[in-house]
């Protein structure tokens, strides 16, 4: 799993609460990605970061915030969560092996409610 | 039109099967090609990669590309109830700058015993 873990696993909040969720790896890899999952739409990406304060936005960042303070730490947050952003998020790094390619590994999912 | 589309199925067949899963793309700039596995409730993992075209054949998987018609597909010989999970094909350029991969929809197959 490449040490990458998420935090909380699952979550059921409330429409307008902000919410933070938490991913942590442990082997210093300069790539981390935020993805979203739902039915229909496969993984779409979120947010990603290159290194310690260097992030990006992916396809669907609106209504979302990224943090990254630390190499391990990542963290995604939903400033008001709306019911359009249940789903399952998860987290990923990418390792880049000899001749190029970039091997990612994604952490366990979080599963998020908004009610 | 998705850069990277993939049918979500559900493909059903019994063990023993031939499976076929496949994808069609776009950007004639993606070199690497992946295939991940999901299994329910967990995140996906590489199954196999493919750096421009040809096949590459492990155990029972083969990949295959043919970037003339931009299509690729993943072989699965032998098909057993374990393989029954959700294959996500993804697609990237080689650049010099940050590595962001694009991912088809997911195919959900199902092998039945």
């Amino acid at each position: 799993d490449a040490g990458i873990t998420q935090s909380p696993r699952h979550k059921v909040t409330e429409t307008g609460t902000p919410v933070t969720l938490r991913c942590h790896q442990t082997e210093n890899h300069r790539y981390m990605y935020w993805y979203r999952q739902d039915p229909g739409h496969g993984l779409r990406l979120i947010h990603y970061s290159y290194g310690v304060k260097d992030t990006d936005k992916g396809e669907v960042s609106d209504g979302y915030s990224v943090s990254r303070s630390k190499t391990e730490d990542f963290l995604l947050t939903l400033e008001s969560a709306t019911s359009s952003q249940t789903s399952v998020y998860f987290c990923a790094i990418s390792e880049l092996l000899a001749g190029g390619f970039h091997e990612q590994f994604f952490g366990p999912g979080t599963r998020l409610t908004v009610l | 039109q998705k850069e990277v589309e993939q049918d979500p199925g559900p493909l059903s067949v019994p063990e023993g099967a031939i499976v076929s899963l496949n994808c069609t793309y776009s950007n004639s700039a993606f070199q690497y090609f992946m295939w991940y596995r999901q299994y329910s409730r967990k995140g996906p993992e590489l199954l196999m990669y493919t750096y421009s075209s040809g096949n590459k054949e492990d155990g029972r998987f083969t990949a295959q590309v043919d970037k003339s018609s931009k299509y690729i597909s993943l072989f699965i010989r032998d098909s057993q109830p374990s393989d029954s999970a959700t294959y996500l094909c993804a697609m990237s350029a080689v650049t010099g700058g940050s590595y962001i991969p694009t991912f088809g929809r997911g195919t959900s197959l199902i092998v039945h015993p």
